[in-house]
């Protein structure tokens, strides 16, 4: 069945350090991808998403590209701040509608 | 973006009993709703799609006749755990989605503890 895998958390980083979370997937068809981001206390956020191969999906500083041939769509941030902190989800979606997600990446900044 | 809220934020019951949770729209009209199940650690799992005014889709090994969905207005979806057991605690999360919203809105979850 159609999955997604993200890297296991909690991932530590200093303000200012490089992000990157790890998503990878499997779909019988050409799902869209998407990043959503929970904040504590708060519901679920999308944060980008792409539809196609070689799609940049970007916001807020952050971005994935939807890479066909390694089926990944890994998130990246070029300097994260403490407000960054937060549990990053990676989705797919076949038909628009239906999202499977992956277990979530918890993030921590420090300052 | 579009508001969803969940009531209660959390709820502790007793074996036997039903618990009831909320799901509403507050800006937008909410066709479709879904129903996600998450355990520690975990992804979300996806428990049911609603459409408004018509009966739940459940996804496969999920009893509908324990975790009964209504979607009976365009604001407005519930859950019943009925006879909820301790292996139904959980955190339960909603989403909607509308005619004029082009992406899922989630709301904040609400945690279910049955002893």
């Amino acid at each position: 069945g159609d999955s997604v895998t993200q890297m296991e958390g909690p991932v530590t980083l200093s303000e200012e350090a490089f992000l990157t979370i790890n998503c990878t997937y499997t779909a019988t068809g050409y799902p869209s991808l998407f990043w959503y981001v929970q904040y504590p206390g708060e519901g679920l956020q999308l944060l980008l998403k792409a539809t196609k191969a070689d799609d940049k999906g970007s916001n807020k500083g952050f971005e994935a590209t939807y890479r066909k041939e390694t089926t990944s769509f890994h998130l990246e941030k070029g300097s994260v701040q403490v407000s960054d902190s937060a549990v990053y989800f990676c989705a797919l979606s076949l038909d628009g509608n239906k999202l499977v997600f992956g277990a979530g990446t918890i993030l921590r900044v420090k300052s | 973006g579009a508001v969803v809220s969940q009531h209660p934020s959390w709820v502790i019951c007793k074996s036997g009993t039903s618990v009831k949770i909320e799901c509403r729209s507050l800006d937008f009209q909410a066709t479709t709703m879904f129903w996600y199940r998450q355990f520690p650690k975990q992804s979300l799992m996806l428990m049911a799609t609603s459409n408004e005014g018509s009966k739940a889709t459940y996804e496969q090994g999920v009893e509908k006749d324990k975790f009964l969905i209504n979607h009976a207005s365009l604001t407005l979806s519930t859950l019943t755990v009925t006879s909820a057991h301790p292996e139904d605690s959980s955190f339960y999360i909603c989403s909607a989605s509308g005619r004029r919203v082009n992406e899922q809105f989630f709301g904040p979850g609400t945690r279910l503890t049955v002893l």
